[in-house]
């Protein structure tokens, strides 16, 4: 069981906008940055958003994030066939004086 | 561009070590960031194995800490992980990763990873 909560399952048509939360608690998404990565299928996970709504060069602009208290969202407007992939959140644990992991998110657009 | 490759057996018997290399182009390892591994296993989120920073501390997850060993080549611009008595339960895709900092899940850019398997 992962530690922080993500949904298993997320769905939405072209164009849509679809969101996909990650909760935790006060040890890591209330106190530390939220981080998201996008994994294609058969692919190694992709830095999607760092700092809980920074883009990395090259990410587009439909892709993006927030935190508030003990939760975060990765937000895709726009969805496109592409985009149907593996999600996960990530952040550091004071507790466990490490990162810790979502149990992903699996994105399909219908 | 950093560019990270994972090698190593990609079979391993149970109550054996398994030994993996990460070797990094693009990037001395001794310059500066963080090198870290993450585990895939079947059916289950992404794990955190442990991060060495470019001066060669290591930090390990408190689970595997008991069995993880991590340590760098530098003349060959590599890092590497040992994890020792594996289980069936170690069966995993391994990934090695590039860790922009100490108290961050900020990994950038990551391997292709390895599909360890675990059996007799």
């Amino acid at each position: 069981q992962s530690v922080l909560t993500q949904p298993p399952s997320a769905s939405g048509t072209p164009g849509q906008r679809v969101t996909i939360s990650c909760s935790g608690s006060s040890s890591y998404i209330g106190s530390n940055y939220v981080y998201w990565y996008q994994q294609l299928p058969g692919t190694a996970p992709k830095l999607l958003i760092y700092r809980d709504n920074q883009r990395p060069s090259g990410v587009p602009d439909r892709f993006s994030g927030s935190r508030s208290g003990t939760s975060a969202s990765l937000a895709i407007s726009g969805l496109r066939s592409e985009d149907e992939a593996d999600y996960y959140c990530a952040a550091w644990d004071d507790s466990l004086s490490g990162p810790v992991f979502g149990g992903g998110t699996k994105l399909t657009v219908l | 561009q950093v560019q990270l490759q994972e090698s190593g057996p990609g079979l391993v018997k149970p109550s054996e070590t398994l030994s993996l290399t990460c070797t990094v182009s693009g990037y001395s390892i001794s310059s500066g960031y963080y090198w870290g591994w993450i585990r895939h296993p079947p059916g289950k989120g992404l794990e955190w194995i442990g991060s060495m920073s470019h001066s060669g501390r290591t930090y390990y997850s408190p689970s595997l800490k008991s069995r993880v060993t991590m340590s760098a080549d530098t003349s060959k611009n590599q890092f590497s992980l040992k994890l020792s008595s594996v289980t069936a339960s170690d069966t995993a895709v391994y990934y090695c990763a590039r860790l922009s900092g100490m108290a961050v899940a900020w990994f950038d850019p990551w391997g292709q990873g390895t599909l360890v398997t675990v059996s007799s």
